[in-house]
């Protein structure tokens, strides 16, 4: 089982800010690797698919990057609406599909 | 636009059976792949199955492995999951979500329904 790990396990930022999040693999997943937003008491909600590949309706701030075991999700400019906790995961090595334990975003 | 969402959470004993169903809306419930998530927090988000859109060829993780049954009614535009032997750990919110197209690409999650298991 392909095991996710996510730094920081917080982010404290104020809106306009840059938000880097990363995500590493305990082996390669290639860049088949996956981001989603979810706020409180909503449903994930798919952002980055495929490493790099936003998804649609996702807004242009929001960028992904990585491949093999080191994966980055930027948001450039840091909107009120985007506080949120972050999860990757992967589908290179599956079954299981693997999620990591997230990336809490909070904007002061 | 897709809607999926999820009924027939509740609080159930251990040893005990669930049966989950998920509505589609706003896609061709036939041509996708279904999984079904479930969240906590203290383990996150955890998979726990797949089924193709062909409804045959199902993959479960191995925490419910021989447990849990997944299974789809595409003429009802219906996703279901079948929870036996409940355990307290099996305690969690449970999504079911649509594929993009049987590779993982979990592209929308309805909003979950709650099963505790509790005696």
């Amino acid at each position: 089982e392909i095991v996710l790990t996510q730094s920081p396990a917080t982010l404290s930022l104020s809106p306009g800010d840059r938000a880097t999040l990363s995500c590493r693999a305990s082996q390669s997943v290639s860049t088949y690797l996956a981001w989603f937003q979810q706020r409180p008491g909503q449903a994930p909600r798919l952002l980055i698919f495929d490493a790099s590949n936003r998804a649609p309706g996702i807004p242009a701030r929001f960028s992904g990057s990585g491949s093999g075991t080191d994966f980055t999700l930027t948001i450039s400019s840091l909107e009120p609406e985007d506080s949120a906790v972050y999860f990757c995961q992967q589908r290179s090595n599956w079954p299981p599909f693997t999620f990591g334990p997230g990336t809490k975003v909070e904007l002061k | 636009q897709v809607q999926l969402v999820e009924s027939g959470g509740g609080v159930v004993q251990p040893g005990k059976s669930l049966r989950l169903s998920c509505a589609a809306s706003g896609f061709t419930f036939s041509d996708y792949g279904m999984h079904w998530v479930r969240q906590t927090p203290g383990k996150g988000l955890e998979w726990l199955a797949v089924i193709r859109n062909e409804g045959r060829h199902k993959y479960y993780a191995d925490s419910v492995k021989g447990r849990f049954t997944i299974s789809r009614d595409d003429s009802h535009n219906a996703l279901f999951l079948q929870m036996d032997t409940l355990r307290p750990e099996d305690t969690a919110v449970y999504f079911c979500a649509k594929d993009a197209g049987m590779k993982g690409i979990l592209d929308y999650w309805g909003q979950g329904t709650l099963v505790t298991v509790s005696s």
